[in-house]
C-alpha cells in the first residue's frame, strides 16, 4: 500500500506569511495528488488537483507543485479564513485512494 | 450545482449492519462522467476513503475494508448507497458522500451525517 507522509502536523504563522505543506508518498505516484481544505464541522474541500491545477473558484494565494514522490501546497499569503486542516490525497490505478494525516493550520 | 445528501440512522448497535443513503440534486447519477464515493471521519482523525461506485453498478473498494462493504446505485432515484457489516466502535464516524472523477479528486461532498455505534 501507498503510505503518505505529511509536514508538519501542525503550524502556526502570521497573517500575510508564506505556509508550506509537505506531503510525501512511499512510491512513485506521478501527479495523482490532491489537496483539499477541511474547517471545524464541515465537509472537505477541494483546493488543487492534479498536484498543480488550481479547482474553480480556489484564490489564486493557493497553489501546489511536484511529482513522483514529493509534493509542496503552499499559501502565499496567510488569512483569516484559512484557518483549517488541511489534506493531501493520492490515488493509483488499482484503484487505491489515500488521504494524508492533515496539517493543522493556526494563526499566530 | 451539484448537492449531496447523506441521510441514514445516527446509532446502530455493535455486530449490526450500517445504511446510509446519499440522495443526489442538481446532476444526473447516469451522467456517466463521474464516480460515487463514501468516506468517513472518526472524531478527531483524519479521512479515510471506503470505496466508491459507477452508475452502472462497477463497484471499487477500500482492501481494508473490502469484506464488510457494499456499495449500490439506485439511478431512479438518484442515490447511492452504503452497507457496513458487523460494526464495532471503531467504526464510529462522520460519514461523507462525495463525487470524484476517474482521476479520483472529491470535488463536491455532502455535509457528513455521524454514525455512532454503541448498545
Amino acid at each position: 500500500d501507498i503510505q503518505m507522509t505529511q509536514s508538519p502536523s501542525s503550524l502556526s504563522a502570521s497573517v500575510g506569511d508564506r505556509v508550506t505543506i509537505t506531503c510525501q508518498a512511499s512510491q512513485d505516484i506521478s501527479n495523482y495528488l490532491n489537496w483539499y481544505q477541511q474547517k471545524p464541522g464541515k465537509a472537505p474541500k477541494l483546493l488543487i488537483y492534479d498536484a498543480s491545477n488550481l479547482e474553480t473558484g480556489v484564490p489564486s494565494r493557493f497553489s501546489g507543485s511536484g511529482s513522483g514522490t514529493d509534493f509542496t501546497f503552499t499559501i502565499s499569503s496567510l488569512q483569516p479564513e484559512d484557518i483549517a486542516t488541511y489534506y493531501c490525497q493520492q490515488y493509483d490505478n488499482l484503484p487505491r485512494v489515500t488521504f494524508g494525516p492533515g496539517t493543522k493550520v493556526d494563526i499566530k | 450545482q451539484v448537492q449531496l445528501q447523506e441521510s441514514g440512522p445516527g446509532l446502530v448497535k455493535p455486530s449490526q449492519t450500517l445504511s446510509l443513503t446519499c440522495t443526489v440534486s442538481g446532476g444526473s447519477i447516469s451522467s456517466g462522467d463521474y464516480y460515487w464515493s463514501w468516506i468517513r471521519q472518526p472524531p478527531g482523525k483524519g479521512l479515510e476513503w471506503i470505496g466508491y461506485i459507477y452508475y452502472s453498478g462497477s463497484t471499487y473498494y477500500n482492501p481494508s475494508l473490502k469484506s464488510r462493504v457494499t456499495i449500490s446505485v439506485d439511478t431512479s432515484k438518484n442515490q447511492f448507497s452504503l452497507k457496513l457489516s458487523s460494526v464495532t466502535a471503531a467504526d464510529t464516524a462522520v460519514y461523507y458522500c462525495a463525487r470524484n472523477t476517474a482521476m479520483v479528486f472529491f470535488d463536491y461532498w455532502g455535509q457528513g451525517t455521524l454514525v455512532t455505534v454503541s448498545s
